[in-house]
């Protein structure tokens, strides 16, 4: 399987910052990459797909990037609902998807 | 809008069986490959199992090869997942998922324990 690793593991930010996350593949995979937000509680709710598409409904200052191996997740000005865990996907290997880690976002 | 909603979680004993619904709404069901992912507590997301949406074919991941079977009817607009021979690592919270070029639109979770 396509293993996926996501850094950094969690980072504390304030309301207003720009946040990075990055995530990447054991092989490239193209631009086969979903960005994942999940708040605790709650299940995950889809932010980008293909790499750099936003998802109908989700506010622009999400963003993605990346193509191959290497792919970047960008919160252009980081807002108080933001406060979450985010998760890459591959789904390149269909159907043997897999996950990153995950990032927690936090003050 | 798309619903999903899980349902038929609880706390069952290692070895024993539970089977999990998911009622759909808001879009044609039966055009869409649909899957079972889950999220054990505290842990990261992992992909279960899939089924296309004639039902025609079906995929498991290994850890439950054998154990689970994903189906489907189509005419009542629901998603199965029977689950049989339960470990203790299979407790997580259960997720149905509409699928889309690989991507995941998600249903709110069941909760499975597995426990003496």
């Amino acid at each position: 399987d396509i293993q996926m690793a996501q850094s950094p593991s969690s980072l504390s930010a304030s309301v207003g910052d720009r946040v990075t996350i990055t995530c990447r593949a054991s092989q490239t995979i193209s631009r086969y990459l979903n960005w994942y937000q999940q708040k605790p509680g709650k299940a995950p709710k889809l932010l980008i797909y293909e790499a750099s598409s936003l998802q109908s409904g989700v506010p622009s200052r999400f963003s993605g990037s990346g193509s191959g191996t290497d792919f970047t997740l960008t919160i252009s000005s980081l807002q108080p609902e933001d406060y979450a865990t985010y998760y890459c996907q591959q789904s390149y290997s269909t159907p043997r998807w897999t996950f990153g880690p995950g990032t927690k976002v936090d003050i | 809008e798309v619903q999903l909603l899980e349902s038929g979680g609880g706390l069952v004993q290692p070895g024993g069986s539970l089977k999990l619904s998911c009622a759909a709404s808001g879009f044609r069901f039966s055009d869409y490959t649909m899957t079972w992912l889950r999220q054990a507590p505290g842990k990261g997301l992992e992909w279960v199992s899939v089924i296309t949406g004639s039902g025609g074919s079906t995929y498991y991941a290994d850890s439950v090869k054998g154990r689970f079977t994903i189906s489907r009817d189509n005419s009542k607009n629901m998603l199965f997942l029977q689950m049989d021979g339960l470990r203790a690592e299979d407790t997580a919270v259960y997720y149905c998922a509409k699928e889309v070029f690989g991507a995941f639109d998600w249903g709110q979770g069941a909760l499975v324990a597995v426990s003496s």
